[in-house]
């Protein structure tokens, strides 16, 4: 079974909205990755954050991290509509270990 | 660097024929992985190496899969005889501590 489960399966705003996303995970992790894919396309590294981290950014990506809740939240401020994909959170156990992804949340930004 | 590289982009071939999908990690890398993705299933780990050595495989559908690596560059993974079931976009991805790099990816059919 996926480790991460992301909420919602499906979110759709308009350009310059933010939009969140969420994801649970079950097991410690080392640390929780973000990914976004493009319709037919590969997976691209969007940010990582590690257990001892709570909250990290990266351009107009915020990423929170709450172990305790096994929980982590991405979040698009000033959303476009090249923003438009899906994304996946992985959660890592270990160094080197298998990345677990979640079945992901569809974003689409409506022009 | 190239990135993770993968061959073909694209295969179609007919049920119960055998299928090579290869696979060139980054280079330094000490991790490759092989991932599936479908609509049903999401993405699913199904075997990865450490120093060209097989770490974990049970994520490998059955004994019709099976996967190499021969070298620090090269890696195949090989299913025969291939089924309509198996359709779907294997990805390949390499790493070095918590950097993750996937490839494109080989979108199969099998007809």
């Amino acid at each position: 079974s996926q480790q991460g489960e992301e909420d919602p399966q499906a979110l759709s705003i308009q350009e310059g909205e933010n939009a969140t996303m969420n994801c649970s995970y079950k097991t410690s992790i080392n640390n929780l990755q973000w990914y976004r894919q493009n319709s037919g396309r590969g997976l691209v590294h969007l940010i990582l954050i590690r257990s001892n981290e709570r909250e990290k950014h990266s351009g107009r990506l915020r990423v929170t991290l709450d172990t305790s809740k096994k929980s982590s939240s991405l979040l698009i401020t000033a959303s476009r509509a090249a923003d438009t994909a899906s994304y996946f959170c992985a959660t890592d156990a270990g160094s080197g270990s298998r990345l677990t992804f979640g079945e992901g949340t569809q974003l689409t930004v409506n022009p | 660097d190239a990135g993770v590289i993968q061959s073909p982009r694209h295969e179609v071939t007919e049920m119960g024929q055998e299928v090579t999908l290869r696979c060139k990690p980054i280079s330094g890398h000490d991790y490759l992985f092989w991932y599936r993705q479908t609509m049903m299933r999401g993405l699913e780990l199904l075997i990865y190496f450490n120093n060209n050595v097989p770490i974990d495989d049970s994520g490998m559908p059955e004994d019709r899969f099976s996967a190499k690596m021969p070298n620090a560059s090269f890696s195949t993974l090989k299913i025969q005889p291939s089924e309509p079931r198996d359709s779907a976009v294997y990805f390949c991805a390499s790493s070095f501590r918590d950097g993750y790099t996937f490839g494109s990816g080989t979108r199969l059919t099998v007809v």
